[in-house]
Formats: structure tokens, C-alpha cells, sequence
């Protein structure tokens, strides 16, 4: 299978203790997303990636939160000092866009999420 | 206050019914993409419009963008169990920016 993976599955963790994601996207993609998805509502975005770059970030990215991809390749997002507020999904997506094309005409496959349960 | 907009909410139908669910802002988007999410799973891209009153089909599905690109439609004809799942738009205000996703509609195709 070479879609795009995520790791781990699930996680519950206690309020206060930082938790670490993996997100490896298709091999010839360049561009990778972070969002976060809640209950009953649509994926937020979070950030996005052009081969190591970091792009993007959105207001909802607090300090707590950090992304990385060191090679371009893999990335990971860590939350420091979880909150009971961080229970989400946590998505990665990754695309190989148009020549000068921005999101809006990416077609982004996602990975099957990261159930974050803080408790 | 949701960028985007998405009715109904829930959608329980039988098989073999029609339906038609829709997205709406008061924003207009240089392009919107519908995309269908089962649970435990990734969202999955079903299309992208780029083009006021632009149409497009899928099979059964046919999606429609506004003339003025501020509201799309996705309609299913003869539902079938398979079509189960939450059914989310996505809009890009301009090609260089963020994706904003509705809060989906959630579709239930009894058999």
C-alpha cells in the first residue's frame, strides 16, 4: 500500500504530557498537511509543508504545537503539555500539486488519522 | 460562524432514493472540492470545481458550483448503501490559501 500513513492509530494519553505523531505521505509528494478534526465537524487546518519548508501555519496552531519535516520527507507533529481541549483526530494529507498552483487545486490524499484521546 | 455552511445536517434516506445536499458561504471561492469521509478514515476526494456554474458528474453524483461561486450542490441519484458516509466541501478563497472545510453532512443510505 503507498497512500499515506499515520502513526500511531490512537493514543490516550493523561492532561500534561506531550505526545508525538508520524505522518509518512505518498513518496513523490512535495506538499503535506497537518489538520485537526473534531466531533461532528470538518478537518481545521493546521499547517502545511513544501518539501522541508514550513508554509503555513494557522491561528490554531498554538505554541503548544510543533511541526516538522526534516528531510521532506516523513513529518511529525508534537503537542507539548496536552490539554483535554487536544481530543481530535489528527490528519495528515499529502499532494503533488500543479506547476504555481496553491491549495486550491491540490488534490490531497489524506491518511486515516490519529485518534488523540487526552484524558 | 462557519465559513462554510453545509444542509442538512443528517440525511437518513431508503436505497434508491435521490437526494441533494448543499454548501454555503458568503464568500466566494476560487475553487471548492467535495470529498466523502467513513468513519475511522481519511477524507476522500470526490471532485473539484473551479468555474462559476460549472457541472460535474461522478457516476451518480453531480455536482454543481454557483454562478457566482459562493455556494455548491451535490446530488445523488438512486442512493445506494455504498453512498454512506460524511460528505464534506472544502473552499480555497484564493489558490494560495488554506483550505476551509464545511462541517459535512452526514448521509445514512438504508437498505
Amino acid at each position: 500500500d503507498t497512500g499515506v500513513s499515520q502513526d500511531p492509530r490512537h493514543k490516550i494519553t493523561k492532561r500534561g504530557q506531550n505526545v508525538t505523531f508520524r505522518c509518512d505521505p505518498i513518496s513523490e509528494h512535495n506538499r503535506l498537511y497537518w489538520y485537526r478534526q473534531t466531533l461532528g465537524q470538518g478537518p481545521e487546518f493546521l499547517t502545511y509543508f513544501q518539501n522541508e519548508a514550513q508554509l503555513e501555519k494557522s491561528r490554531l496552531l498554538s505554541d503548544r504545537f510543533s511541526a516538522e519535516r526534516p528531510k521532506g520527507s516523513f513529518s511529525t507533529l508534537e503537542i507539548q503539555r496536552t490539554e483535554q481541549g487536544d481530543s481530535a483526530m489528527y490528519l495528515c494529507a499529502s499532494s503533488l500539486p500543479l506547476a504555481g498552483g496553491g491549495m486550491g487545486t491540490d488534490t490531497q490524499y489524506f491518511g486515516p488519522g490519529t485518534r488523540l484521546t487526552v484524558l | 460562524t462557519q465559513l462554510l455552511e453545509q444542509s442538512p445536517q443528517f440525511l437518513s434516506i431508503q436505497e434508491g432514493e435521490n437526494l441533494t445536499v448543499y454548501c454555503n458561504s458568503s464568500s466566494v471561492f476560487s475553487s471548492l472540492q467535495w470529498y466523502r469521509q467513513e468513519p475511522g478514515e481519511g477524507p476522500v476526494l470526490l471532485v473539484t470545481v473551479v468555474t462559476g456554474g460549472e457541472v460535474k458528474k461522478l457516476k451518480r453524483l453531480t455536482f454543481q458550483f454557483g454562478d457566482a461561486r459562493k455556494d455548491s450542490s451535490l446530488h445523488i441519484t438512486a442512493a445506494q448503501p455504498g453512498d454512506t458516509g460524511l460528505y464534506l466541501c472544502a473552499g480555497a478563497v484564493n489558490y494560495g490559501q488554506n483550505f476551509v472545510f464545511g462541517p459535512g453532512t452526514r448521509l445514512s443510505v438504508l437498505p
